[in-house]
């Protein structure tokens, strides 16, 4: 059984582009979650999606937005990119993302560093 | 509020000695789960133990085992017979009930050296 795949793995951008990062979840988790671990922040959530919708969502300004498609596989983007941007980013999945789920996977990450 | 809270920014073991990482957590949900997760330098977040606040006993998997005193909101880890590989940052994490889905919060970490 596949694991949570992340691509791509690294990303330079330049302040002021868009940057899409992917993540396919492991076969039969409909929920993806979105994280950014920073040195100074630590892992903040951004948002979560389940059959499509998202259904939860972090305190990230709109530059930070998302969207899953029917295979569940779920892509985030963030436009106008700033310094501050540069994390690594991680997604989580599961089978439903309720309380009760004991489930949650994370890929390998993606780590953008904006110059 | 949730939170959650990793009071130990390092710690040091020495190899095959058992260590024990400390987390408390802060809900008034009282449907929860407590995740603990490994992140090597590689920066992957390798999913180790699961505990739900309904079960009953202390969950375990192989080496590690969660210490889980409910009245106290704690949820340590206890890593036996330490190995040099689990030198890494250890994070404890939180899922609620309601409408945070599958939302996670997570401490700031503990990382953790394994001394030969």
């Amino acid at each position: 059984k596949a694991g949570v795949t992340q691509t791509p793995r690294y990303l330079i951008k330049t302040r002021g582009q868009q940057v899409t990062l992917s993540c396919s979840p492991i076969s039969g988790h409909r929920s993806v979650s979105w994280y950014q671990q920073t040195p100074g922040q630590g892992l903040q959530f951004l948002f979560e999606y389940f059959s499509e919708t998202q259904r939860n969502k972090g305190n990230f300004p709109g530059r930070f937005s998302g969207r899953q498609f029917s295979n569940s596989r779920s892509e985030m983007n963030v436009s106008t990119l700033e310094l501050g941007d540069s994390a690594l980013y991680l997604c989580a999945t599961s089978t439903g993302g309720t309380v009760q789920n004991t489930e949650a996977f994370f890929g390998q990450g993606t780590r953008l560093t904006v110059v | 509020a949730q939170k959650i809270t990793q009071t130990q920014p390092g710690m040091f073991v020495q190899e095959k000695e058992a260590v024990t990482l400390d987390c408390t957590y802060d809900t008034s949900d009282p449907s929860y789960g407590l995740f603990w997760y490994k992140q090597p330098s590689s920066g992957e977040m390798i999913f180790l133990i699961y505990q739900g606040s309904y079960d009953q006993q202390n969950a375990t998997e192989g080496r590690y085992s969660l210490n889980f005193q409910k009245a106290r909101k704690s949820a340590n880890l206890v890593i036996s017979a330490s190995q040099l590989g689990d030198s890494a940052m250890y994070f404890c994490a939180m899922r609620q009930g309601g409408t945070s889905y599958g939302k996670l919060t997570f401490g700031q970490g503990t990382i953790l050296t394994v001394h030969p």
